[in-house]
This record gives C-alpha cells, structure tokens and sequence, in this order.
C-alpha cells in the first residue's frame, strides 16, 4: 500500500512563532504538492516541486523536497491566524498515479 | 473562483436513497477527477474521466458511478446511501503543476 504520512496531525501555536510539519513516504515521488484547505472549500495548490533537494518559497512558507524525493517540509516563518487551515501534501508517481495524506490541521492563536 | 464548478454545495437525505453531484471543469479542461474527502480517511481518489471515457478508477464503490458529458461536465451518482457515505465530495481539473479543486458537495446521510 503506498502511503503519505503527514505529521504532526494536528498544530497549535501562537501568532509569530515558527512550526514546520512534514510530509514522509518510503516510495519516490515524481514530483510533490502542497495544498491549503479552509473550511467549506477545496484544496488550493501552493507549490509544486520535482527535483530532489529543491526549496522553494512562497512569502513566509519555505518548501523543501528531499533529496530522494521521497519525503517533503513546509516551515512557516512568524505564522499569522491567516494561515490557519488543513495542509496536505500530495505525492505523484511516474505513471501519473496521485495520493494525498491526511494533512496537518494547523490552528494559530491570535 | 477557482473556475471549477460544484452544485449542491449542501445535500442531506436518508439512508437508502440516491443522489447525483455535479461539476463543471474549467474551460478546456478534458479531464474531471471526483475525490471523496473525510475526517478519517483523508482525501480518497474515485475516479477520473478524460474527454468523455473513463481514465482511471480509485476507491470507488460499486454502488458509485459516474460520466461525463460531451459538454465535459460531469455527474457523480450515489445510491443506495448509508451513513458512512456522509462526506465531502470533490471534483478537480488537473494540470502539470497540480489539481484545480471545486468548492465541493457536503453529503450528509441521515
């Protein structure tokens, strides 16, 4: 069974501070996304990396691909209550085949 | 607006009866991918239609189907409902970066 496992599931922090949350697999990814979810909507795509060992950044959140591409982190920098939401990361294979985790649900107190 | 379109946004019916879903991709888009997302199985892959014909089959239970019209919307049909099935539905169009998501469907059974 190829499985994506998220953690932590569920974060609580205060405004400012700094959290990183994972995305783990024993299996290689072609490529790997994360998504944010708020309630009552879809998924909304954030990034997408492909190479092993790639950062990008999307203003205070950093995303990382492992260098074997078979696992991935998002640091957020002085979270604020807008980034409050569900994370999932979702890996792609190479016959095209997608599987999302579970998410971390991720709550920032004011 | 993400440009895909879902109706009913809510839906709530008894145990034993059938409901269909709608989606709209986004304009061009061949391709429809239904998702079935809950509290503890995360987002769930039923199936994918490509231009009309059916391209993939997830986790789909049998008394689950769906189609796609040449129009390219397309229609998820449940029957036979049990409580299990409450959930949220979605459907996405898909690009190389990642998955377009609708708003979704809230299925509750009761």
């Amino acid at each position: 069974t190829q499985l994506l496992e998220q953690s932590p599931q569920f974060l609580s922090i205060q405004e400012g501070e700094n959290l990183t949350v994972y995305c783990n697999s024993s299996s290689v990814f072609s490529s790997l996304q994360w998504y944010r979810q708020e309630p009552g909507e879809g998924p909304v795509l954030l990034v997408t990396v492909v190479t092993g060992g790639e950062v990008k950044k999307l203003k205070r959140l950093t995303f990382q691909f492992g260098d074997a591409r078979k696992d991935s982190s998002l640091h957020i920098t002085a979270a604020q209550p807008g980034d409050t939401g569900l994370y999932l990361c979702a890996g792609r294979y190479r016959d095209d085949k997608i599987i999302f985790g579970k998410g971390t649900r991720l709550h920032i107190l004011p | 607006d993400s440009g895909v379109t879902q109706t009913p946004k809510h839906l709530i019916t008894a145990t034993g009866q059938r409901v269909t879903l709608r989606c709209s991709p986004r304009s061009g888009d061949l391709s429809v991918y239904w998702y079935q997302q809950s509290l503890d199985q995360g987002l769930q892959f039923l199936i994918q239609y490509y231009n009309g014909e059916e391209r993939a089959k997830g986790n789909i239970l049998e008394r689950f189907s769906a189609q796609q019209f040449p129009d390219l919307h397309s229609e998820l049909n449940l029957s036979s409902l049990e409580l299990g099935d409450s959930a949220l539905y979605f459907c996405a169009s898909s690009d190389y970066r990642g998955y377009t998501f609708g708003s979704g469907t809230r299925l509750t059974v009761v």
